[in-house]
């Protein structure tokens, strides 16, 4: 079965400075990997996604994330956060075979202050 | 085009209660996915439709939960009884296929059992 391990339930930063959200996934076969954001009050918001070929997968508002097989870490980064990045980002990871069957990790609270 | 409508945003009852939410998905997604969101941790499948069509529903409560898709567009998910644990904020997403990545999310029924 597959997981999802995200290690820091909250992480606070200045506003624009850099950042790194951690995850860790656990399969036995190769994956899909995506991050999701939820803002307060909002249902989840596709950030990028990791599905095959580049392991430097760009998403939008800036951030990105590097798929590393070898480690089995899918790292969510943003060089300069901005205020309106608080909000909650979730991991997640599927097999490719039944793509759209996710399994999510716990979240990351991201609160960036001035 | 229009997001994914979910209805009541907000739910609170009394245990033993029963209760239930509506889903209408993006037009044209064929695959339709209740979600279980309980504070702090991600988002857990419930049930996954393909058209009125049950894919998975391996981890639904079926002696208190059920779910119909019965025209294969929009959806509804009962509590019956509900018990303190269902308190969560209820997913609904949709897909244009099963073998799509990408879920669209609304924005969550929030339910509170006291």
């Amino acid at each position: 079965a597959q997981s999802v391990t995200q290690l820091d339930s909250q992480v606070p930063v200045f506003e624009e400075a850099p950042v790194e959200l951690r995850c860790n996934y656990s399969s036995s076969v190769s994956v899909y990997l995506f991050w999701y954001v939820q803002y307060p009050n909002q249902g989840l918001q596709l950030l990028l996604k990791y599905l095959s070929g580049s392991t430097l997968v760009k998403g939008i508002n800036g951030f990105e994330a590097e798929f590393n097989k070898s480690q089995t870490s899918f790292h969510l980064r943003k060089p300069s956060v901005h205020i309106s990045d608080t909000a909650e980002y979730f991991c997640a990871v599927s097999d490719p075979g039944t793509a759209s069957k996710l399994t999510f990790g716990t979240g990351t609270r991201l609160q960036v202050t001035l | 085009e229009a997001g994914v409508a979910q209805s009541p945003r907000y739910k609170i009852i009394e245990k033993r209660q029963s209760v239930a939410f509506w889903c209408n998905p993006i037009s044209g997604h064929a695959t339709l996915y209740w979600y279980q969101q309980i504070l702090g941790q991600g988002p857990k499948l419930l049930i996954q439709f393909q058209n009125n069509g049950v894919v998975d529903d391996s981890q639904l409560p079926k002696d208190r939960f059920s779910a119909e898709r019965l025209k294969g567009v929009d959806s509804t998910l009962k509590i019956q009884p509900a018990k303190l644990e269902d308190s969560a904020v209820y997913l609904c997403a949709s897909s244009l296929d099963r073998g799509a990545n990408v879920l669209t999310f609304g924005a969550g029924s929030r339910l509170t059992v006291l």
